[in-house]
């Protein structure tokens, strides 16, 4: 079973330009989540997708990053403009049938992309 | 605001030593996950506890869970270089039947030294 893609694993640009990182989760996974790690920190929630719908994108910056899951599968997180205080790595995640539902399973987690932003 | 702390931030331990990495939180919560990062790498999942007194088992590994003292602990027994990595927990507190949200530690850095 191919895991959760992300692209590109590698960003860096200048602040107050634009970026975007792309997800695709496990295969048949209704739930996606974006999360944000700054370095020594533990993973941060910033959006959570069911389906094609938000569930959760209470710690969002909205002013500057947006997210969107067409169709239910692949997602989409944008910066613009960026601040030298977004560099950090950015770790999908996906999950199937919930855990008090009866699933098994919990997150998957994507290698990440890490962005430098100077 | 849900806060969840992990002691210690870094350990460093002798190969064959047993240890205990500790994780408190600050709220209700009955379900609670560790997961462990390599250098570089993603996060991987290790366990999920689900109730009060849980307790779960894998290799060199054991995890517990008391919700009543807001405490978990991650007990590593006779350690080996392999389980060198960062350790997570992360507490779920959705309030609703659903899709868990999680909140993070602060991570343990664990170095296991020859």
């Amino acid at each position: 079973e191919a895991g959760v893609a992300q692209s590109p694993r590698y960003k860096i640009i200048e602040k107050r330009q634009s970026v975007a990182f792309w997800c695709n989760p496990i295969s048949g996974h209704a739930t996606l989540y974006w999360y944000q790690q700054i370095l020594g920190q533990g993973p941060k929630l910033l959006i959570q997708f069911q389906n094609n719908g938000v569930v959760d994108d209470s710690q969002l910056p909205k002013d500057r990053f947006s997210a969107e899951r067409l169709k239910g599968v692949d997602s989409t997180l944008k910066i613009q403009p960026a601040k030298l205080e977004d560099s950090a790595v950015y770790l999908c995640a996906s999950s199937s049938t919930p855990l008090l539902a009866g699933g098994k399973e919990t997150q998957y987690f994507g290698p990440g992309t890490r962005l430098l932003v100077l | 605001e849900l806060k969840v702390e992990q002691n210690p931030l870094f350990l460093s331990m002798q190969e064959g030593k047993n240890y205990t990495i500790y994780c408190n939180y600050s709220t209700t919560s009955d379900r609670l996950y560790w997961y462990r990062q390599d250098p570089g790498k993603s996060l991987e999942s290790l366990f999920v506890l689900l109730s009060n007194g849980a307790v779960k088992q894998e290799g060199r590994l054991m995890a517990s869970l008391d919700t009543k003292a807001r405490l978990s602990t991650l007990h590593i027994t006779a350690a080996v270089h392999d389980l060198s990595a960062t350790y997570f927990c992360a507490v779920d507190i959705r309030p609703y039947f659903g899709n868990e949200k999680l909140t993070f530690g602060t991570g343990t850095r664990l170095t296991i030294i020859p």
